[in-house]
């Protein structure tokens, strides 16, 4: 099975600051999906932003936007302008293309803490 | 709202007794998910169903028993679980295999 690591348990930011969380994976694979979960105190999983791995331009959505390096199998998160509703934990997740599993393989996690 | 509805938002049970999660989609999806959610460790997939049959299985012990009626309702039945299965449960479905999952509100859980 694909492993998805978040090497940052946690990570902090200022209002109005960028910030970036990493995320790396580990596949055989040519095609796949990669994306990027925030779920707030509401417990919520609610989808920021998906990459398709043959895509080799950069996801973004809004002051979201992703630095996807296939090559080094590294799926990194940017959040620009961070604003104090951005504070949840992000999780990174892996699905297969290829495979007939349907399932997200998800990393663990990173808390994202916005101060004022 | 994503149109992934989970009751009840919230279940303590005995070791002795039997619950039943349930989840609703509104979303014309034909895919549904259970994924567990326990303190420090990543979301564990637990079933999946496409087209309501169930395509995976992952060695989740028998005391969890998933039941999907129609392409809009999952249901966990839940029956002499052990303190440790005490976590967030999520349900979550999707239109296919190649499109992001979207989530329900999570049932949690707690088992005394």
């Amino acid at each position: 099975a694909q492993t998805v690591t978040q090497s940052q348990p946690e990570m902090s930011v200022q209002e109005a600051e960028t910030v970036t969380l990493s995320c790396t994976y580990d596949t055989s694979e040519s095609d796949y999906y990669l994306f990027w979960y925030k779920q707030p105190p509401s417990r919520q999983m609610i989808l920021v932003i998906r990459q398709e791995a043959y895509k080799q331009q950069n996801a973004t959505e809004n002051r979201f936007s992703v630095n996807f390096q296939k090559a080094a199998k590294s799926f990194s998160l940017k959040i620009s302008d961070s604003q104090l509703g951005d504070a949840a934990m992000y999780f990174c997740a892996y699905r297969s293309e290829e495979n007939s599993g349907y399932a997200l393989n998800f990393g663990k996690g990173t808390s994202l803490l916005v101060t004022p | 709202e994503t149109g992934v509805t989970q009751t009840p938002r919230h279940l303590v049970m005995g070791m002795t007794n039997k619950k039943s999660l349930k989840c609703e989609q509104h979303l014309g999806h034909n895919a549904m998910y259970w994924y567990k959610q326990s303190a420090k460790k990543p979301l564990e997939l637990m079933f999946v169903y496409s087209l309501e049959e169930r395509v995976e299985n992952n060695s989740v012990p028998s005391r969890f028993s998933p039941e999907c009626p129609n392409s809009s309702h999952l249901f966990l039945h839940l029956h002499t679980l052990q303190p440790e299965d005490s976590a967030l449960y999520l349900c979550a479905s999707s239109h296919a295999r190649h499109t992001e999952a979207f989530f329900g509100q999570g049932t949690r859980l707690t088992v005394v």
